[in-house]
């Protein structure tokens, strides 16, 4: 009954590798998002969706691709992984605006790039 | 550029003690600011949401404040559990853009 779930929790993979992290909501909310979350405990929002339709692009390389196959879907492939990338991923979900709403976030990716 | 700061970095106290968090932004325009609980290893739980007409919002033992005149918002709470212990993130999202700006987080240590 997990609200929002991601996988894999642990993520450990060789430089040059290309990898995917899923995210899944049961919420019924229509926006979703990706973050990342540095050594230094600092988030930053990557992505946002609402009703499938990318709304927020930040500064992110364009190695990083989000997919939203449904509203309650959203997966980030991660081409040609680099050691930068090590970090917490965390995916999000909010009915409505990020702005305005409540995120509720799911337990975080960590991903290490050896 | 928004930015958001949040004081102190770290704090350590004692069961049963009171303390204040404080959160200073220069996100503009100002949509809402939230406090955010994340525990070690889990995602952030939100605590609290408050928009430019709020200048004061409870849940439980956490209240936040909201000065919107000097931009500045703090998080007291009262009576502290070892449970509190966690990293407080403090959040800002523009007007317009609705892009929120993350606080670095103070981390909380509550002792026996």
């Amino acid at each position: 009954d997990t609200a929002v779930s991601q996988t894999p929790k642990y993520l450990v993979t060789q430089m040059g590798n290309d990898k995917s992290i899923k995210c899944e909501q049961n919420l019924g909310h229509d926006t979703m998002y990706w973050y990342k979350q540095d050594s230094k405990k600092f988030l930053k929002i990557m992505f946002s969706y609402n009703n499938k339709e990318l709304i927020i692009n930040e500064t992110v390389p364009n190695r990083f691709s989000p997919k939203s196959p449904d509203k309650a879907h959203l997966n980030l492939h991660i081409n040609s992984l680099e050691l930068g990338d090590s970090a917490v991923y965390f995916c999000a979900s909010s009915q409505g605006l990020a702005g305005r709403e409540t995120q509720y976030f799911g337990p975080g990716t960590r991903l290490l790039v050896l | 550029k928004n930015q958001v700061e949040q004081s102190p970095q770290s704090l350590i106290i004692l069961e049963g003690k009171n303390c204040t968090l404080q959160c200073n932004y220069t996100v503009s325009p100002f949509s809402n600011l939230r406090w955010y609980k994340q525990d070690t290893g889990r995602g952030p739980v939100s605590l609290t949401i408050m928009t430019f007409s709020e200048n004061t919002k409870s849940n439980g033992r956490y209240t936040a404040t909201l000065d919107a005149d000097t931009k500045q918002s703090s998080l007291h709470i009262t009576a502290s559990q070892l449970s509190d212990s966690a990293s407080y993130i403090c959040v800002v999202s523009a007007g317009g853009s609705y892009i929120p700006t993350f606080g670095r987080g103070t981390s909380l240590i509550v002792h026996p």
